[in-house]
């Protein structure tokens, strides 16, 4: 498997654009992840999925994000309209189930807005 | 509310001594206890984790971590380091009896290994 596929891995937007970030679970992971990365904050979770539908989005910035799980093997993460304070290093992970499995992160998505 | 603190931002060790990469944790269950890698642009990696059974545990690259409940403590530490080991190590920490999938990590440790 190639593991947790993000694209894309840099993205550069203009205050007040939309802005898409994609992730590709593995394969038969049924959790799914979002974190953001940032200096300030380190890692903080955004969401989670558990077989398409969202657990808990307690870690959702603002109603700016949204995120959704249309099928197994893809995910979204929006932002509309980006900030300045939205640049961040955003994962995507996945897990099989199993409360003691550990995760697997894609490379990252480098966003910067500017 | 879970958490996790690791104390030290930075760990400085020369090459071929021991290292240790300490981490201090907090949840209302029993924890399940996992050490990530993170090199330059990449994803974290997982190293291994304490779910339960013996406190020592062994993981990728050489690495173990030592669990200690009376603590709260789950040290991460290798014997001999690597040039290669310098990276960003994250402890995290998910509640494992009722604490469903939410893991909390901390801030991160860089550990910086010379030749």
């Amino acid at each position: 498997d190639a593991g947790v596929i993000q694209s894309p891995r840099h993205e550069v937007t203009e205050m007040g654009q939309e802005v898409t970030l994609r992730c590709k679970p593995i394969s038969g992971h049924d959790y799914l992840f979002w974190y953001r990365q940032t200096m300030m904050r380190g890692l903080e979770l955004l969401i989670y999925f558990n077989n398409n539908v969202p657990i808990d989005d307690s870690g959702m910035p603002e109603d700016r994000f949204s995120a959704k799980m249309p099928n197994a093997s893809f995910s979204t993460l929006k932002i509309q309209p980006s900030e300045p304070r939205d640049s961040a290093v955003y994962f995507c992970a996945s897990s099989y189930t199993g409360g003691s499995a550990e995760a697997f992160f894609g490379q990252g998505t480098r966003l910067t807005v500017v | 509310a879970q958490s996790v603190a690791q104390p030290e931002d930075q760990v400085n060790v020369a090459e071929g001594n021991p290292l240790t990469v300490k981490c201090t944790y907090s949840v209302s269950g029993n924890p399940y206890l996992f050490w990530y890698v993170q090199y330059p642009n990449r994803g974290l990696q997982f190293l291994l984790k304490y779910i339960t059974g013996d406190n020592l545990v062994k993981g990728s690259y050489g690495f173990e971590a030592e669990f200690n409940k009376s603590q709260t403590s789950f040290h991460l530490k290798k014997p001999s380091a690597l040039v290669s080991d310098s990276a960003l190590y994250f402890c995290a920490v998910r509640e494992g009896d009722t604490g469903g999938f939410k893991t909390i990590f901390g801030a991160g440790t860089r550990l910086f290994v010379k030749a």
